[in-house]
């Protein structure tokens, strides 16, 4: 049984570029979150994406938005880049829509200069 | 709004000490309540899942406890070994309706010593 994947590991972007971060859920799976976790901080949830519809969303604006495909894996999108969006990105597969267990791929660092 | 905290921020032992590490939470409806673990730039891994009608879950040297009256849980790491240093991370399973997403704290830096 393989784990999450996640790619790029690494990401260097500059303000106002777009980018999109994929993540592979483990097998059998059909729910996928995303975090956004910047340096000192706890991750925070920005959306749940269950058999490819949005399931919930955090305080996020709209220029982050996200995809997921018949296999479950999953894109995050961010346009528009600010400074403040340099974080890591953690995606988590579960098999249920509710709070489950919730297993973490290893992350995305993502760089804005 | 759910909010988490967790106390202490760091903590530094030596090598051998039973440790508690602190979680609170303001909105008592929860659906669980989990402790991760992050190495330093990695993704995080699931120590213990406890479910709102438990009280408490236990794996190996680690046990947590939840009071959901309180909205406290601790985990208590017993005989602490230098791989044990890490980032502890308590997040809230569902609270305010949303059954779909985790809030975390910011986490407690735990340095064991040899």
């Amino acid at each position: 049984e393989t784990g999450v994947t996640q790619s790029p590991t690494h990401l260097i972007k500059t303000r106002g570029q777009q980018v999109t971060l994929r993540c592979s859920s483990q097998s059998g799976h059909n729910t996928v979150s995303w975090y956004q976790q910047a340096l000192g901080q706890g991750p925070q949830f920005i959306f749940q994406y269950y058999r490819e519809e949005e399931n919930g969303r955090g305080n996020f604006p709209p220029r982050f938005s996200g995809l997921q495909f018949p296999n479950y894996s999953s894109e995050l999108n961010v346009n528009a880049l600010e400074l403040d969006d340099s974080a890591l990105y953690l995606c988590a597969s579960s098999t249920a829509v509710g709070a489950d267990t919730q297993y973490f791929g290893p992350g995305t660092r993502l760089t804005v200069l | 709004k759910q909010e988490v905290t967790q106390i202490p921020a760091a903590l530094s032992v030596p090598e051998g000490e039973n440790l508690v590490l602190n979680c609170s939470f303001t909105d008592s409806a929860i659906y669980n309540l989990q402790w991760f673990r992050q190495d330093p730039g990695k993704g995080l891994t699931s120590l213990l899942l406890i479910q709102s009608s438990q009280r408490e879950q236990t794996s190996g040297r680690l046990n947590a406890s939840l009071d959901k009256s309180s909205g406290r849980s601790t985990l208590y790491i017993a005989a602490s070994q230098p791989g044990d240093s890490a980032t502890y991370l308590c997040a809230v399973g569902g609270s305010g309706g949303s059954n779909y997403k985790l809030t975390f704290g910011k986490g407690t830096l735990l340095t064991v010593n040899p």
